[in-house]
């Protein structure tokens, strides 16, 4: 167990349709990563967020966004769902203070989009 | 722009035998960290090893260790005494130390298969 948790750990929805993934960093790490991993592209960097403050962003689509709240939990919200966009999300969180930045994986977050 | 090659798409190892598999990497950074990662059939991301690219000493955790190239930009990792439990999906990441990317760029993974 990595110390991080995601919710919901399953999702199907359908085309068109709007989904929120949630995300609960290690206790006291303050950055958090979204990572999208399909067979198509392998593991994708989306956004990270340290604090509160986006501080870089991938691939990630207009249709997608992140946010990070005070108590450092994050939202990844998908919108206008296509089939393309089924995939396994991952959240990934790191320590501060650790010269490595080993990032720690959630569970994941598999999205089934019919 | 950082690259990490992977391969192997694929390795069979017999149970209790020692197993390399590849990684390569392109970056024109001269400060980078270097990570593997393992992920069962269940699906999650397992953190296994880590190397900087200033360590002096290839690193070592457990049963795994890197075999760290310097001038031929290769990290390999050497699972010695495989186990069955040893079957998965193995990454390779990259990240950039000096720049403010913090993200982590992976390879396209090697699928290992543990034989009894």
């Amino acid at each position: 167990d990595s110390g991080v948790t995601q919710t919901p750990k399953h999702l199907i929805t359908a085309t068109g349709q709007r989904v929120t993934l949630r995300c609960s960093p290690r206790s006291g790490d303050l950055s958090v990563y979204w990572y999208q991993q399909s067979l198509d592209q392998g593991l994708q960097f989306l956004i990270h967020y340290y604090n509160g403050e986006e501080r870089a962003k991938g691939n990630i689509l207009e249709r997608f966004s992140a946010q990070q709240f005070p108590d450092l939990h994050s939202e990844l919200n998908l919108s206008s769902l296509e089939l393309g966009d089924s995939a396994l999300y991952f959240c990934a969180s790191s320590p501060r203070g650790d010269t490595k930045e080993t990032q720690y994986f959630g569970p994941g977050t598999r999205l089934l989009v019919l | 722009a950082q690259k990490i090659t992977q391969t192997q798409p694929g390795m069979f190892v017999q149970e209790k035998e020692a197993v390399t598999l590849d990684c390569t990497y392109d970056t024109s950074d001269p400060s980078y960290g270097l990570f593997w990662y393992k992920q069962p059939s269940s699906g999650e991301m397992i953190f296994l090893i880590y190397q900087g690219s200033y360590d002096q000493q290839n690193a070592t955790e457990g049963r795994y260790s890197l075999n760290f190239q310097k001038a031929r930009k290769s990290a390999n990792l050497v699972i010695s005494a495989s186990q069955l439990g040893d079957s998965a999906m193995y990454f390779c990441a990259m990240r950039e130390v000096s720049g403010s990317a913090r993200q982590l760029t992976f390879g396209s993974g090697t699928q290992l298969t543990v034989l009894p």
